[in-house]
């Protein structure tokens, strides 16, 4: 079955970088977007940004460009989200979400939305 | 910038039905946004209920729909259970990327 298994949970330092790993198994890792949203404790969820698998396009929100990275491994069917200069309001869970950003050749249609979603990777920046 | 609402919490009774709405701080929603929308019970992953603007996903029972109700995004409950009671948000595409609404704590009660 289509899985999203992501990295463990880590604590930082103010200033620091994390990069946190999302495994995708049970589909064709690079026929999918991978969005990375995040959720604060007791806040919304937020999007960050989304990677195309195949080609590497990344496509970032305003409030993270520059600070955000999102990379694959496409030899282990790995997507990455590094984040930098870490501050405590970056403290959160980080989710990887399969699907979709645009025009899908097999349907013909254009979708854009999250279909797959990992269990999270708590992230805490504390000194 | 454009904020997408969503009501901050509601209230249905089991066995009711409930319509939550997604909207544009400026604007209409319409179906070019692609809203898609997303139930989530604390301590636990988003699931994915509807996309691009009423297909259910896989495994989601027919009680949860979506439309364009007006002005606004909408996701119906009908027959209202008591494991319903969770948050739900709408995402909208805007061009530049996707955008999360603030989320609508529904309670079942």
């Amino acid at each position: 079955q289509v899985q999203l298994v992501q990295s463990g949970a880590e604590v930082k330092k103010p200033g620091a970088s994390v990069k946190v790993s999302c495994k995708a198994s049970g589909y064709t890792f690079t026929g999918y977007y991978m969005h990375w949203v995040r959720q604060a404790p007791g806040q919304g969820l937020e999007w960050m940004g989304r990677i195309n698998p195949n080609s590497g396009g990344t496509n970032y929100a305003q409030k993270f460009q520059g600070r955000v990275t999102m990379t694959r491994d496409t030899s282990i069917s790995t997507a990455y989200m590094e984040l930098s200069r870490l501050r405590s309001d970056d403290t959160a869970v980080y989710y990887c979400a399969s699907g979709y950003s645009g025009y899908d050749y097999g349907s013909g249609y254009y979708y854009y939305y999250m279909d797959v979603w990992g269990k999270g990777t708590t992230v805490t920046v504390s000194s | 910038q454009t904020v997408v609402t969503q009501e901050p919490s509601f209230s249905v009774s089991p066995g009711g039905t409930v319509t939550l709405t997604c909207g544009l701080s400026s604007g209409s929603v319409s179906t070019s946004y692609y809203p898609s929308w997303y139930q989530q019970t604390p301590g636990q992953a988003p699931r994915t209920l509807i996309y691009s603007t009423n297909t259910r996903s896989s495994g989601v029972p027919d009680r949860f729909s979506g439309s364009i109700l007006g002005n606004k995004a909408a996701l119906t409950i009908t027959g209202a259970q008591a494991d319903d009671e969770s948050d739900y948000y709408c995402v909208l595409y805007m061009g530049s990327g996707m955008v999360f609404g603030g989320g609508t704590k529904l309670t079942v009660l």
